[in-house]
């Protein structure tokens, strides 16, 4: 699976829209973006997933860049339960099922 | 109501004392997955099935073994539990049809200790 980058950590004030970038430039034609956060002591959780069309669902939304290098996870309006870390990972269907390899992900706190 | 469960959610267990972890899953998915997470790391896939295979990750000692004796339940062995192998252990599970991406669905955790 390609290897992702993003930054260690940010802060977002509270009902502001936290923007989170990931870069992907060895991103292959098959493999999608997908994002999961993992608030303290919780197992991860799933978050919204794309393959070159931007995706918005309850959560979020992901805006992929036209030549799928990088991509952008967008919280409308951050609460505080939202604190959590953020892991973007791109993923390939393989013939023995469909791994996920966890990069090292960003740290979000959300302050009042 | 949970999908994926782990059992239990913390475990204490002696060095060099064998030491079983659990996971059930409702959701009859092909794929069920181990991670080890360390303090402030990220997860570290460690093995994963998909149906009766086997999937090893190169790097995955050999004190780590696992069985699925059916579709429900899997099972996470630690043969010979050091104190580097105090962690989080989290169990996932995920459709795996082959050609489509489906998202992973992720127990709680168990947390083991070492003593």
């Amino acid at each position: 699976d390609a290897k992702t980058t993003q930054p260690t950590s940010m802060d977002c004030a509270e009902g502001r829209a936290a923007n989170l970038p990931c870069n992907h430039s060895t991103i292959s034609g098959n493999e999608y973006v997908y994002w999961y956060r993992q608030i303290h002591s919780q197992g991860p959780q799933y978050i919204i997933h794309g393959l070159k069309n931007n995706e918005t669902n309850e959560m979020a939304s992901l805006i992929i860049t036209e030549d799928r290098k990088s991509s952008t996870l967008i919280l409308p309006h951050a609460t505080l339960r939202d604190t959590a870390v953020y892991y973007c990972i791109v993923r390939t269907v393989e013939a023995a099922g469909n791994k996920l390899t966890f990069g090292g992900g960003t740290r979000v706190l959300v302050k009042p | 109501d949970a999908m994926v469960i782990q059992n239990p959610r913390y475990q204490v267990t002696q060095f060099g004392k064998p030491v079983t972890l659990s996971c059930s899953q409702t959701l009859n998915h092909n794929v069920m997955y181990w991670y080890q997470q360390k303090s402030s790391q990220a997860p570290k896939l460690l093995f994963h099935y998909y149906d009766k295979d086997f999937n090893n990750e190169a790097d995955t000692p050999d004190n780590f073994q696992s069985r699925r004796p059916n579709t429900s339940f899997c099972f996470l062995d630690i043969r010979s539990p050091g104190l580097g192998d105090a962690a989080m252990y989290l169990c996932a599970t995920s459709s795996g049809l082959r050609g489509i991406n489906t998202e992973a669905f992720f127990g709680q955790g168990t947390r083991l200790t070492v003593v």
